[in-house]
């Protein structure tokens, strides 16, 4: 089973910034958190990833509770491009990777 | 190559056939993953390969899916006596480890089609 938490779906506008959130309650002391997100026929692609500290990079930014219990995927400034299913998993040591069902991200024009 | 490389892309075949799906990973990455995806849902876990260790075949979901890889190279994933339920998209994704540090790269997949 996943050992993350994420709305089925959610809507924006172009233009304006989305936070997906994710609840990881289980989370172990070696265990990163990876965003991947998967565009229309496509294989999913990754994002960003992060241990503790909140982390940036040119598609976007991950912000991590202090308990590290949840986390959220900001996109500064949604794009029509950005719609997207995106996935957040729990990545520790050498162990399978069970992806959920994700968020589907809509962006309005 | 830059990327993972699956093929073939498309395969379309008769139910009771055997399909032979193939996955190249980036060159150097020790961890290999193979999921399906059916029309619609999200990605299901099928097996994971790490250097020389035994896989991790707890997703396979019958005796009919098997996986090799011969050591860090390639990955052949093979159905036998295919059914309609196994149509999906057959995705692979190599990391250079199995670790929370590394991230995974994805293949394009390999959408199959039984009759």
């Amino acid at each position: 089973d996943a050992k993350t938490t994420q709305p089925n779906s959610m809507e924006s506008n172009e233009e304006e910034p989305v936070h997906l959130p994710c609840n990881h309650s289980t989370i172990s002391g070696t265990d990163y958190i990876h965003w991947y997100r998967q565009l229309p026929s496509q294989g999913p692609e990754y994002v960003i990833h992060g241990l503790t500290s909140n982390v940036n990079n040119r598609m976007a930014s991950l912000a991590i509770a202090e308990d590290r219990k949840s986390s959220t995927l900001i996109l500064h400034r949604a794009t029509l491009r950005d719609a997207a299913v995106y996935y957040c998993i729990l990545r520790g040591g050498a162990q399978k990777l069970v992806f959920g069902q994700g968020t589907r991200l809509t962006i309005n024009p | 190559g830059a990327g993972v490389s699956q093929s073939p892309s498309n395969k379309v075949t008769e139910k009771g056939k055997d399909v032979e799906l193939r996955c190249d990973p980036i060159s150097g990455h020790t961890a290999l993953y193979w999921y399906r995806q059916r029309l619609g849902q999200g990605l299901e876990f099928l097996i994971y390969f790490q250097g020389n260790s035994a896989p991790d075949k707890s997703g396979l979901p019958s005796d009919r899916f098997s996986a090799e890889r011969t050591g860090e190279s390639v990955s052949t994933l093979t159905i036998q006596r295919t059914q309609q339920e196994d149509s999906a998209v057959y995705l692979c994704a190599s990391s250079q480890r199995a670790s929370g540090a590394n991230v995974l790269t994805f293949g394009a997949g390999s959408r199959l089609t039984v009759l």
